[in-house]
């Protein structure tokens, strides 16, 4: 049990474009998700905490307007993140809450 | 807010001999640390947590002990395999339900056949 997912696992697009995570539970509710940035051999750093049908709360020094985060329902929240840069390129990961915090498997963002 | 240390940042050991990762933390209130396994290209997988009201926890060949009055944890890996062989994360939580973590810098353990 406490399965999450992410999709999609890789991706690599040009400077300016947007490109949407999605993060799923897929065999509980999580009232809570969370999203991590990772960069190369760093610890995993908090971007912004989501609950259900309410906005994201962000971390300091993370642009709310460049990291969109929408949390529609229990099993699903996603990470857009708008008009790319190739300092953006780095490991997102999610987790997803209703006790414990599960991890999914990561998304590796190239910005060309 | 909550800060965590970890150490040390990377620990080499032979095959069959044991490994310990240490943490500390700031905040007293904290009350639930996990310990996370990470794998190259892969995110964190829950390996052993502990609550304050526990000393030490064990499962198998993994163990992880708590002081609270020094504020500090630590994991222990017994009888170490190749496929040990990972970055180990800690953190620390002041609340169990939703939970916000502070995790450590993080441990990469190589384990020599």
């Amino acid at each position: 049990g406490a399965v999450v997912s992410q999709h999609p696992s890789r991706v690599i697009c040009k400077s300016g474009t947007s490109v949407k995570i999605e993060c799923r539970s897929l065999d509980f509710q999580a009232t809570t998700m969370f999203w991590y940035r990772q960069f190369p051999k760093q610890s995993l750093m908090l971007m912004a905490t989501s609950n259900e049908g309410s906005k994201a709360t962000y971390e300091q020094g993370v642009e709310k307007d460049k990291f969109l985060i929408n949390h529609a329902s229990l099993t699903l929240s996603t990470l857009t993140v708008t008009s790319a840069h190739p300092e953006d390129s780095s490991f997102y990961i999610c987790s997803a809450s209703s006790n414990e915090q599960f991890f999914g498997p990561g998304t590796r963002l190239t910005v060309l | 807010g909550e800060n965590v240390e970890q150490h040390p940042s990377t620990l080499s050991v032979q095959e069959g001999d044991s490994a310990v990762i240490k943490c500390t933390y700031s905040d007293s209130a904290s009350n639930y640390f996990p310990w996370y396994k990470q794998e190259l290209g892969k995110g964190p997988q829950l390996i052993i947590d502990i609550r304050s009201n526990v000393g030490e926890k064990k499962d198998q060949r993994i163990a992880v002990t708590l002081n609270k009055t020094a504020k500090h944890f630590s994991l222990h890996i017994t009888e170490t395999q190749p496929e040990d062989s990972a970055v180990y994360f800690c953190a620390a939580s002041t609340r169990i339900t939703g939970n916000m973590l502070t995790f450590g810098g993080g441990t990469r353990l190589m384990v020599k056949p």
